[in-house]
């Protein structure tokens, strides 16, 4: 079945610096990606939506110059954390809708990031 | 976004069937109802989805009222690595975003 593979699935980084995480979709291309973030004991909240070739849509009260994303191809999509803080410690995960000719097939889900920010 | 109500916990033994369910009175006609599920620690994973007519696939069955304003998550016989949160999400059926509410958290026992 179709897979988004999500790198690296934790991460430990000091206060101050940016991290990447990558999202490859794998059999399939993904012209949409989501982002989401998801804090202990909490539901997946929504990041914002990238799109392969524009800019991505930001859900409100999430900073765009601080998770810069880039969905340059149809295969990879990438969140970067930039100078990140203790408070940015979440589990990332990105998604991607599964397009047919009969519509939306659902959602396949990347195995998430475990951000610790020291 | 319509939204919807799930319980917050239930619990089942191991091998009896599972029933979760699902309201969504404000379900609009082109709301296709999604299920999701998230292993502790994982990313969610998809687990079937329906528009109108009952669902069945090799992991659920998904019984939805004719009004469409309820539906039921049937897992035939639960196993302790069906123990997750279960999220009922409404989505058009493009690709719109899905927006996940607090979901069931299901724990099976022996």
């Amino acid at each position: 079945g179709a897979v988004v593979s999500q790198h690296p699935s934790r991460v430990i980084c000091k206060s101050g610096t940016s991290v990447k995480i990558e999202c490859r979709s794998l059999d399939f291309q993904a012209t949409t990606m989501f982002w989401y973030r998801q804090f202990p004991k909490q539901s997946l909240m929504l990041m914002a939506t990238s799109n392969e070739g524009s800019k991505a849509t930001y859900e409100q009260g999430v900073e765009k110059d601080k998770f810069l994303i880039n969905h340059a191809s149809l295969t990879l999509s990438t969140l970067t954390v930039t100078s990140a803080h203790p408070e940015d410690s979440s589990f990332y995960i990105c998604s991607a809708p599964l397009l047919g000719t009969g519509g939306n097939f659902g959602y396949t889900f990347g195995s998430g990031t475990r951000l610790t920010v020291v | 976004d319509a939204k919807t109500t799930q319980p917050n916990s239930m619990e089942s033994n191991e091998e009896e069937p599972v029933h979760l369910p699902c309201n969504h009175s404000t379900i609009s006609g082109t709301d296709y109802i999604h299920w999701y599920r998230q292993l502790p620690s994982q990313g969610p994973e998809y687990v079937i989805h329906g528009l109108t007519s009952n669902v069945n696939n090799r992991m659920a069955s998904l019984a939805i009222a004719e009004d469409r304003k309820s539906s039921t998550l049937i897992l035939h016989r639960a196993t302790l690595r069906d123990a997750a949160v279960y999220y009922c999400i409404l989505n058009t059926g493009t690709a719109s975003k899905l927006t996940f509410g607090t979901g069931t958290r299901l724990q099976v026992t022996l």
